[in-house]
């Protein structure tokens, strides 16, 4: 039963166009989203984030949006470049155990940016 | 640079054959976990450690076992692999798993095949 999903498993864009990743969750009790980007042969790193009392986050080129009564979240990435080419999970935090918090990922999705 | 280090990169082991993964931080964090990833899927947790509190998640199955000897590493036993559990081994810590925004810092994996 996946709480995070992330339906496309593939995206492909042209360089400087607008890069659009999508992620759906199903449980009400998460409070918080990440995003985080794998390179080939490396760990997951951290990209942006948003906090479930927001809409919206900026970072440079990187800005997350939520819908919290649609349980979607949305990743854009304008201008897109080749560098930015990777798999981006969906990452959601909730309170397990009352004291812990915990991340569920999505599956991810690959982004290919072509120059 | 402070950072997560995983050892071996590449490991090969035989059905039923112990082995036994390693992980190092720099960053002095309270919190480490273990994640399995397996092909085009999600990250799973498999447990983690708050300091020197052992917490497993609750469909890990007993095969797996882990270690924390002191802050800075954590280890990951299969007492007995089997071919399932072929996969990526993902470690990663968080300055405090009890602040709800829970970022994650990854090690680069180690990759287990079991022949």
């Amino acid at each position: 039963d996946q709480q995070v999903k992330q339906n496309s498993p593939s995206l492909s864009v042209q360089e400087g166009r607008i890069s659009i990743l999508n992620c759906d969750y199903t449980n009400s009790m998460f409070d918080y989203f990440l995003w985080y980007k794998k390179y080939p042969a490396e760990g997951p790193t951290f990209l942006i984030s948003i906090s479930s009392i927001k809409d919206k986050n900026e970072d440079g080129r990187f800005t997350v949006f939520l819908n919290k009564s649609a349980k979607h979240l949305s990743l854009h990435i304008v201008p897109s470049q080749p560098g930015d080419s990777a798999v981006y999970f969906c990452a959601a935090s909730a309170l397990y155990g009352g004291s812990n918090y915990k991340l569920t990922f999505g599956k991810g999705t690959l982004l290919t940016v072509n120059p | 640079d402070a950072m997560v280090i995983q050892n071996p990169r590449y490991q090969v082991t035989q059905f039923g054959k112990p082995v036994t993964l390693s992980c190092s931080q720099t960053l002095n964090h309270n919190v480490m976990y273990w994640y399995q990833q397996k092909s085009s899927q999600a990250p799973k947790l498999l447990f983690h450690y708050y300091d020197k509190d052992f917490n497993n998640e609750a469909d890990t199955p007993d095969n797996f076992q882990s270690r924390r000897p002191n802050t800075s590493f954590c280890f990951l036993d299969i007492r007995s692999p089997g071919l399932g559990d072929a996969a990526m081994y993902l470690c990663a810590t968080s300055r405090d798993g009890q602040d709800y925004y829970n970022e994650q810092f990854f090690g680069p994996g180690t990759r287990l095949t079991v022949l």
